[in-house]
């Protein structure tokens, strides 16, 4: 069964901070996303990365950068934490085929004061 | 860009009552079709998905979903819903983006009352 291990649960940072959140796939996909999602509008996609040091931009990727140094870990970082970068983060997996399902992280909440 | 809309942001159902969740996109082209489910402190896991063939699609638990590509929709069907049914319920749409991207709904959040 794909397992994708997000560090941290819940996190407070506060404004200005430099934030990381942490995603270990353990299936060998090659495919990894991060999402954000906030109340009424759904999953909304931030960067994605579909092979080691390869990283794509997704419909908000303002504020945020992303690390993919080995297949199996995704980290995406707020360089500068802002407050309306409160939300829940999650982390995807999949292989490569388009037909093929996304397996998600439990998600990280992460609130910024 | 494409979009997908869900119409029910929230639905409150007894067990028993037969339930319909609505999800329309706006891509024209050929695309693939998800439901995914996220019960209360889960992560998200796939419900069902369309590709190609039967439009009417079955998933887990008693779950189906029908595709009508005149109408853009991809509507989400159980005909007895269960108290363990509560959950949120987000449609999602892979218009064959680079690299298996999915665009996600607004997410239905469904109460059944026991």
């Amino acid at each position: 069964d794909v397992k994708v291990t997000q560090s941290s649960r819940y996190l407070v940072k506060r404004t200005g901070e430099k934030v990381f959140l942490e995603c270990v796939q353990d299936m060998d996909h090659e495919n990894m996303f991060w999402y954000r999602q906030d109340p009424g509008l759904g999953l909304r996609l931030i960067y994605f990365s579909y092979d080691v040091k390869m990283k794509e931009k997704g419909d908000i990727p303002e504020g945020y950068s992303v690390s993919r140094e080995k297949k199996e870990r995704f980290s995406l970082i707020l360089e500068s934490a802002s407050t309306n970068q409160t939300s829940m983060y999650l982390c995807a997996s999949s292989t490569r085929n388009g037909n093929s399902p996304l397996h998600f992280g439990n998600g990280t909440r992460l609130t910024v004061t | 860009a494409q979009s997908v809309s869900q119409h029910n942001h929230h639905v409150i159902l007894s067990e028993a009552a037969s339930l319909e969740l609505g999800c329309n996109y706006s891509y024209g082209g050929t695309v693939n079709l998800f439901w995914y489910v996220q019960y209360p402190g889960q992560h998200l896991q796939l419900l069902l998905k369309y590709f190609s063939g039967d439009p009417l699609v079955k998933g887990i638990k008693g779950f189906e979903a029908e595709f009508i590509k005149s109408k853009f929709s991809f509507n989400l069907r159980k005909p007895s819903v269960q108290w363990s049914d509560t959950a949120e319920y987000f449609c999602a749409v892979n218009a064959f983006r680079a690299g298996n991207m999915l665009t996600f709904g607004g997410g239905t959040r469904l109460m059944v009352k026991p």
